[in-house]
């Protein structure tokens, strides 16, 4: 059964810490890997991985994917209040095109 | 503007009644998929659609049917089968190939 499973599924910091969260993976046909953020509603798009050891970087965030370890982590820099939020990882399949999602890591960032 | 509505925004259903939620899309997508989202839960896949007039089922697609009859709308039924149904709902589409998904702003179903 395809799976992805994300941690820590909770976690609090200050202001200017460093996070990273973390996504596993176990799909038999992996296509690609996403990352959202959700804050209240609907997630928004974040990031698209495909290939491994390759970082993407918007600003304070960067995500890298593992092929090999299957797995990918989500690092956000000098967190900000703004970045409180639920982060959702999804793995995409090649043939159904189905997405799987993880059941998110909730970041809390106190003032 | 581009984009996927859901409607409503806050539906409340007694026990025993089918209830149908809207999503429509004018990005041009041509799959759609629904999820649901229970507190604490990641997303759930319902139902999804590659192409006009057919769909799949996902992994919970028990108690809930849906329809494809036109590229941009892709409603839900919430079926009185459905034995926990109050959740939060949401759309989303996206263009075959290595795409992100866009998602709707959700509905939020509470049985009564």
């Amino acid at each position: 059964e395809d799976k992805v499973v994300q941690s820590p599924l909770s976690l609090v910091v200050h202001e200017g810490d460093t996070v990273t969260l973390n996504c596993s993976y176990e799909v038999t046909n992996f296509r690609s890997l996403l990352w959202y953020k959700q804050e209240k509603k609907a997630p928004t798009f974040l990031f698209m991985l495909t290939s491994s050891g390759i970082e993407k970087k918007s600003g304070r965030l960067s995500s890298i994917l593992d092929k090999k370890e299957l797995f990918s982590i989500l690092n956000i820099t000098a967190t900000q209040t703004g970045d409180s939020a639920v982060y959702l990882c999804a793995v995409q399949t090649s043939g159904t095109y189905k997405y799987i999602f993880g059941t998110g890591t909730r970041l809390k960032v106190l003032a | 503007d581009g984009g996927i509505t859901q409607s409503p925004k806050y539906l409340f259903r007694k026990e025993g009644q089918n209830v149908t939620l809207s999503c429509e899309q004018n990005l041009n997508h041509d799959a759609m998929y629904w999820y649901r989202q229970d507190p604490g839960q990641g997303l759930r896949l319902i139902y999804y659609s590659q192409i006009v007039n057919d769909f799949q089922k996902g992994d919970i697609a028990e108690g809930y049917s849906v329809s494809r009859e036109k590229k941009e709308s892709f409603p839900l039924t919430v079926t009185s089968a459905q034995k926990n149904p109050t959740a939060f709902y949401l759309c989303a589409s996206n263009n075959a190939g290595y795409n992100e998904q866009f998602f709707g702003p959700g509905t939020r179903l509470t049985v009564l």
